[in-house]
């Protein structure tokens, strides 16, 4: 299994606070991403950085911040949780970015719930 | 913009039964597919991926898909299922820069002893 932890495993806060999850790896991937999973909705990606310090957005970024001060942390900020973040987050990397070569592997989740 | 299909939510097998698990997708170019398997609780393992060449690809745990261009699709099979199979399986398709997966919204698979 690819070396990803993410933390904390479980939280739930209450609307208008502030929460940031963190991954974490080993594998010195230069690619990492957050998706959230909701039932019937698969996995979405939220951001995903393609270095130390760049990011850029996907598809559901509203809500979410990201930073990337080393190569092996991934953080993603929630700045006022609201209860449509309430979900499971993924973390994913991968080592390159090309479609002929790229293998996103997954973290174990985070299951955020805000009250 | 792409899009995957996964028209079946839930599917239920006997063990030993033959399981083939539908996908299908949307996009303007040469696809590259995967599907992922997520145990209950677990994040998501890559089973098996498409780039080109033969369009049946084989994967782990005795899974393989048959990439069809003409109906869009990229089924996963497996000839005989094991209570262990009990998961849901996720399709995707990367975009052309491959930094996005685009998900399907899942199949949950369920065995019957």
């Amino acid at each position: 299994d690819a070396g990803i932890t993410q933390s904390p495993r479980h939280k739930v806060t209450e609307t208008g606070t502030p929460v940031t999850l963190r991954c974490h790896q080993t594998e010195n991937h230069r690619y990492m991403y957050w998706y959230r999973q909701d039932p019937g909705h698969g996995l979405r990606l939220i951001h995903y950085s393609y270095g130390v310090k760049d990011t850029d957005k996907g598809e559901v970024s509203d809500g979410y911040s990201v930073s990337r001060s080393k190569t092996e942390d991934f953080l993603l900020t929630l700045e006022s949780a609201t209860s449509s973040q309430t979900s499971v987050y993924f973390c994913a990397i991968s080592e390159s970015l090309g479609r002929n070569t790229d293998t996103q592997y997954f973290g174990p989740g985070t299951r955020l719930t805000v009250l | 913009a792409q899009s995957v299909t996964q028209p079946d939510i839930h599917i239920t097998v006997s063990e030993g039964a033959s399981l083939e698990l539908r996908c299908n997708y949307s996009y303007g170019a040469t696809p590259y597919l995967f599907w992922y398997v997520q145990s209950p609780g677990q994040g998501l393992q890559l089973l098996l991926k498409y780039f080109s060449g033969d369009t049946l690809v084989q994967g782990i745990k005795g899974f393989e898909a048959e990439f069809k261009r003409s109906q869009s699709s990229f089924n996963l099979r497996k000839p005989s299922v094991h209570w262990s199979d009990a998961a849901e399986y996720f399709c995707a398709v990367a975009n052309n820069a491959g930094n996005m997966l685009t998900f399907g919204g899942g199949t949950r698979l369920m065995v019957k002893p």
